[in-house]
């Protein structure tokens, strides 16, 4: 199975970025997504297509419907820049997406 | 808190044995519920899942490493070990522990929750 997401995405400080991820029938399966800022380990943002862990922003939103998982994160800040995965297991394996590097000009 | 600590070699010879080991602590870390998990990433490049234990004790491995990989849990001593035979350059990465939780739909829902800092092994004669 196969994630595929767009290598990079650039946002204006306050404006809305949206990432996504694709796979055959993703909506099928739960799709969790995950930040990385350089040199840390990755952190958990969105699980089960659109539910946050404590202490993530309401900004930060997910969605999952046909063949597309999509990461929305509103009013974009500066503190947003960073790598973002998507992730979701197929019944046997876990799978990553090849990641997007969100970048706040 | 939960915290996971990994620890082993930071150089390995190619054609040896990788061995790494996570010691997890915190609240009810011990708890049956949940999974836990080895992924890795060279630098530069995505995270790759290595292999998942799930909370029936049964583990499945990523079928590119599957000849070569031995995930082991230990939760009495509250361990989690990884072992990679005969090594190349290509398994030259940041190796993650990594715990997961369930999820409100069983397996398919489950979620990596909480990650080591992650140990750099590099493989190189």
């Amino acid at each position: 199975y196969e994630l595929t997401q767009t290598p990079s995405v650039s946002v204006s400080p306050g404006q809305t970025a949206t990432i996504t991820c694709s796979g055959d029938k993703l909506t099928d399966k739960y799709v969790c997504w995950y930040q990385q800022r350089p040199g840390q380990s990755p952190v958990l943002v969105i699980f089960q297509d659109r539910k946050r862990p404590s202490g993530i922003p309401e900004r930060l939103s997910g969605s999952n419907s046909g063949n597309t998982a999509t990461l929305t994160i509103t009013a974009t800040q500066a503190m947003d820049e960073a790598t973002y995965y998507c992730q979701a297991w197929d019944g046997s394996s876990v799978f990553f997406g090849g990641g997007t590097k969100l970048t706040v000009l | 808190q939960v915290q996971l600590q990994e620890s082993g070699p930071g150089l390995v010879r190619p054609s040896q044995t990788l061995s790494l080991n996570c010691s997890f602590s915190g609240d009810s870390v011990s708890d049956s519920k949940y999974y836990w998990s080895w992924i890795r990433q060279p630098a530069g490049k995505g995270l790759e899942s290595i292999g998942l234990v799930y909370p029936t004790g049964s583990i499945t491995y990523n079928p590119s490493l599957r000849s070569r990989v031995t995930i082991s849990l230990d939760t009495s001593n509250n361990q989690l070990s990884l072992r990679l035979n005969s090594v190349t350059a290509a398994d030259t990465a940041v190796y993650y522990c990594v715990r997961g939780s369930p999820g409100d739909y069983g397996d398919y829902s489950f979620y990596f929750d909480y990650w080591g800092q992650g140990t750099p092994v590099t493989v190189s004669s």
